[in-house]
């Protein structure tokens, strides 16, 4: 069965500094990778999406992702955090019924 | 703009009582996820529907919860009897499933309170 696991549930950045969240995934077929985010009280919206196209991804507000297979990485970056950039983040990989599972999440704090 | 609608937004019942959460698809979605999210669990799948068809319930309780497609414009989620556990935020998301994965589309949630 396909997993995956966000390292740190915490991460604060100061504004302007880079921004890195951890995800690595486990599957056993070549795996379909998805970052979300969920701004307070509301619902999760898509970021970016691997599905194996090309390595590096870029999503929307400056996010990208580079799926690494070697090291079974997803991680999420943007060079430059800032306050709108505060929320939860959810990586998920596609299972084999092709519906997402999803990772417990890290909330996202901008410090001024 | 195409987005999945929720209702209620906010429920705030007493427990024993009978729940039941709407959720309208994006039009030409065939496919409807209902996700549970809590602070303990984070998000977990309870149920999806393809075609309304539901297709896999297993992480549904099945002693109080129940899942239906009416028709392909309303999913319902209903809880009978409430209980004080119950309490957190379901998401319906809808989406159309390509061959290998269906990427999701999140309506904003309801907001379940059960005293």
């Amino acid at each position: 069965a396909q997993s995956v696991t966000q390292l740190g549930s915490h991460v604060s950045v100061s504004e302007g500094a880079l921004v890195l969240l951890r995800c690595n995934y486990s599957s056993s077929v070549p795996p379909y990778l998805f970052w979300y985010v969920q701004y307070p009280n509301q619902g999760l919206q898509l970021l970016l999406k691997y599905t194996s196209a090309a390595t590096l991804v870029k999503g929307i507000n400056g996010f990208e992702a580079e799926f690494k297979k070697s090291e079974t990485s997803f991680h999420l970056t943007k060079p430059s955090a800032h306050m709108s950039d505060a929320a939860e983040y959810f990586c998920a990989v596609a299972g084999s019924a092709r519906q997402l599972t999803f990772g417990s999440g890290t909330q996202l704090t901008v410090l001024p | 703009d195409a987005r999945v609608t929720q209702t209620p937004r906010h429920k705030v019942t007493e427990m024993g009582q009978e729940v039941t959460m709407r959720c309208q698809p994006i039009l030409g979605h065939n496919t409807v996820f209902w996700y549970r999210q809590t602070m303990m669990q984070g998000l977990e799948l309870l149920a999806y529907f393809r075609n309304r068809a539901p297709l896999d319930d297993s992480g549904m309780p099945k002693d109080r919860f129940s899942a239906e497609m009416p028709d392909a414009t309303l999913a319902t989620l209903k809880i009978q009897p409430s209980e004080p556990r119950d309490s957190a935020v379901y998401f319906c998301a809808s989406g159309f499933p390509g061959p290998l994965y269906t990427e999701a589309f999140f309506g904003q949630g309801t907001r379940l309170t059960v005293v």
